[in-house]
């Protein structure tokens, strides 16, 4: 069976120090990985996808940035946080001609930015 | 036009009762509305979704309705349980998009 994990479950970083998120699938080869970011009390915002290695879309460029170094794997980074980064952060994956395969979510990253 | 638009932000249902979200779209190319629930510190998982071709879609307690000409359409909760207290996002896309448009969300509890 599929799955999905994110590490860390939970991160507290000054502003402008660097993040690096990481998710990884198993179970599956060739997935659409996403990138979300969910505010307190707020919808889901796309903020990165990739439909294979090294191939990556981005939707709020602002100062994250995304990777895709291995098939399964799909790391998100800063370089310097900002308060406003802070937020609930998903990734999710999904197989097949894209959005109308069901996404899968992990289990989400909380970053507090102070 | 992208923008999926859904209402209300929140919603109290008491046990027993119907719990009815709504959400909009203006895009008459999307073709695939999921919808998503969410319960606190979770990811979303799918609950149940629709196409176009049929104006609803029930799944045990949960029901989407479908309303093309109007670009509308809505989950349904019958018989509302407290275990269904979570978030509730619409969603919409169409086939060969990648990207999938979600509403922002209405936050339901389920009263006893």
């Amino acid at each position: 069976s599929q799955t999905i994990h994110q590490w860390p479950a939970t991160l507290v970083q000054p502003v402008g120090s660097p993040l690096s998120l990481e998710c990884t699938v198993e179970g599956t080869s060739n997935p659409n990985l996403y990138w979300y970011r969910q505010a307190a009390g707020r919808g889901l915002q796309l903020l990165f996808y990739s439909v294979g290695i090294g191939q990556i879309s981005s939707e709020v460029p602002q100062n994250l940035s995304a990777s895709r170094p291995q098939d399964r794997q799909f790391i998100l980074s800063s370089k310097k946080l900002l308060l406003s980064d802070s937020g609930f952060y998903l990734c999710a994956w999904s197989v097949g001609q894209g959005a109308t395969d069901t996404q899968y979510f992990g289990p989400g990253t909380r970053l507090t930015v102070l | 036009q992208q923008q999926v638009k859904q209402s209300p932000q929140s919603l109290i249902v008491q046990k027993g009762g119907i719990s009815i979200i709504n959400c909009a779209y203006e895009n008459t190319a999307f073709d695939y509305f999921p919808w998503y629930q969410q319960f606190p510190g979770k990811g979303p998982a799918l609950l149940i979704a629709i196409r176009p071709d049929v104006s609803e879609k029930k799944e045990g307690r949960f029901t989407i309705s479908f309303n093309k000409s109007a670009k509308q359409f809505s989950l349904h909760i019958m018989d509302s349980q407290p275990g269904d207290s979570a978030t509730y996002f619409c969603a919409a896309t169409y086939f060969g998009n990648e990207k999938l448009t979600f509403g922002t969300g209405t936050r339901l509890t389920i009263i006893p």
